[in-house]
């Protein structure tokens, strides 16, 4: 079945670096969405990127949509304690459920 | 603030046990999905209902069932509870069935089965 791969699965960073996630599928996308859960919370959508090679940006946040739509990336620059939390990628599948990668945990020491 | 509720917030059951967690949807969403958030993974998708019927399920058992109601809030029903099944259970409600629309999320249950 269709599968989201998300690497990686933690990132220590010290605030103020950057930080990136990626995430893979082996089948064509038709769209990708973005998720971020604080510890012990609920998963937050963040933005959904359906055209292929699209990018948008969220103030620090910059999504990008592979040409291909089998990848995308989340990159934040500048990380601040607030980033701290796990980012999902999620993808619909045909039967119309989301689909979502293992998500990366993101520390941020300041 | 999504506008969707989940109540309880947290259970505590045993084994064999039955259990009913319940979703009130954002207003005027006719579509709800169910996960399950083992601790560490990513959500996994139990199954969604559009507008009182079932439209999609995942890799879960039968004892997992659900229902949608005419106000489009939704019940799960876990049956012989186990322990593998203690999990954070997550609704999701959205405008449409749709795949570009916008899932959002409840603040989810925490079900602990001892």
């Amino acid at each position: 079945g269709q599968q989201v791969m998300q690497i990686p699965q933690y990132q220590h960073v010290q605030e103020g670096e950057d930080f990136t996630t990626y995430c893979n599928s082996s089948t064509t996308l038709s769209n990708i969405q973005w998720y971020k859960q604080r510890p012990g919370g609920h998963p937050v959508f963040l933005i959904q990127l359906v055209k292929s090679g699209e990018v948008k940006k969220q103030k620090r946040l910059t999504f990008q949509f592979g040409e291909a739509k089998k990848n995308s990336s989340l990159h934040i620059t500048a990380t601040q304690t607030t980033d701290v939390g796990t980012y999902f990628c999620a993808a619909y599948h045909s039967t119309g459920k989301l689909i979502f990668g293992q998500g990366t945990t993101l520390q941020v020491k300041p | 603030e999504t506008g969707v509720t989940q109540s309880p917030t947290h259970l505590i059951k045993t084994r064999g046990q039955q259990v009913t967690l319940r979703c009130s949807s954002q207003s005027g969403h006719n579509t709800v999905s169910w996960y399950q958030q083992a601790l560490g993974q990513g959500p996994q998708f139990i199954f969604q209902y559009y507008r009182e019927e079932e439209n999609g399920r995942g890799n879960f058992p039968p004892r997992f069932s659900g229902l949608q109601f005419p106000n489009y809030s939704s019940e799960l029903n876990v049956n012989a509870l186990e322990l593998d099944d203690s999990a954070l259970y997550l609704c999701a409600s959205s405008l449409r069935l749709s795949s570009t629309d916008t899932q959002y999320f409840g603040p989810g249950t925490r079900l602990t089965v001892l």
